[in-house]
């Protein structure tokens, strides 16, 4: 069976620092993988897609970047954390259905 | 530009009562999806609807997809305290490969004894 996951699960970085999330996906291969963030009490946006290794597709401008260096693995940056990057990061991967399984998320809180 | 709305966007309900989640989009689709999230947690699948008039049901969870109206409605029956949450519903309306969901707003449903 498939499995996603993500890390760290908590973060608390400083205004400048950067970022690393990674999102690894088990049991599946060629994946599409998405990033989303959530902001507190609202609904999901779609940051970045992705249909293979080193495709990227961002939905909107902002100050992350988003990477696939292997098949199953997804990793979303930034070089100067801004606050309202703060919010709950989830990575999913998409069935041959479309239907999206997402990870337990990485809540990140930039202070 | 492809918008989802749902209503209500809050919702309480006593136990044993039963409502209707509606969800509404503005583009063609076949496929429709609902996801279910808890408080401080990750978005768990709740139904894939993937044809005109499809009806899927789960327990007290009922959802039907109404693609020439552009509706999918998300029925709860005898409503129990372990149904609160909040209930997203997505469409895929890009088509194609990339299989980009456009979400909902999301309901938040709370469910009172």
């Amino acid at each position: 069976s498939q499995t996603i996951h993500q890390w760290p699960a908590t973060l608390v970085q400083p205004v400048g620092s950067p970022l690393s999330l990674e999102c690894t996906v088990e049991g599946t291969s060629n994946p599409n993988l998405y990033w989303y963030r959530q902001a507190a009490g609202r609904g999901l946006q779609l940051l970045f897609y992705s249909v293979g290794i080193g495709q990227i597709s961002s939905e909107v401008p902002q100050n992350l970047s988003a990477s696939r260096p292997q098949d199953r693995q997804f990793i979303l940056s930034s070089k100067k954390l801004l606050l309202s990057d703060s919010g709950f990061y989830l990575c999913a991967w998409a069935s041959t259905l479309y239907e999206q399984y997402f990870g337990p998320g990485t809540r990140l809180t930039v202070t | 530009e492809l918008k989802v709305e749902q209503n209500p966007l809050f919702l309480s309900m006593q136990e044993g009562k039963n409502y209707t989640i509606y969800c509404n989009y503005s583009t063609t689709s076949d496929r429709l999806y609902w996801y279910r999230q808890d408080p401080g947690k990750s978005l768990e699948s709740l139904f894939v609807l993937l044809s005109n008039g499809a009806v899927k049901q789960e327990g007290r969870l009922m959802a039907s997809l109404d693609t020439k109206a552009r509706l999918s409605t998300l029925h709860i029956t005898a409503a129990v305290h372990d149904l609160s949450a909040t209930y997203f519903c997505a469409v895929d309306g890009y088509g194609g490969s990339q299989g980009n969901l456009i979400f909902g707003k999301g309901t938040k449903l709370s469910v009172k004894p």
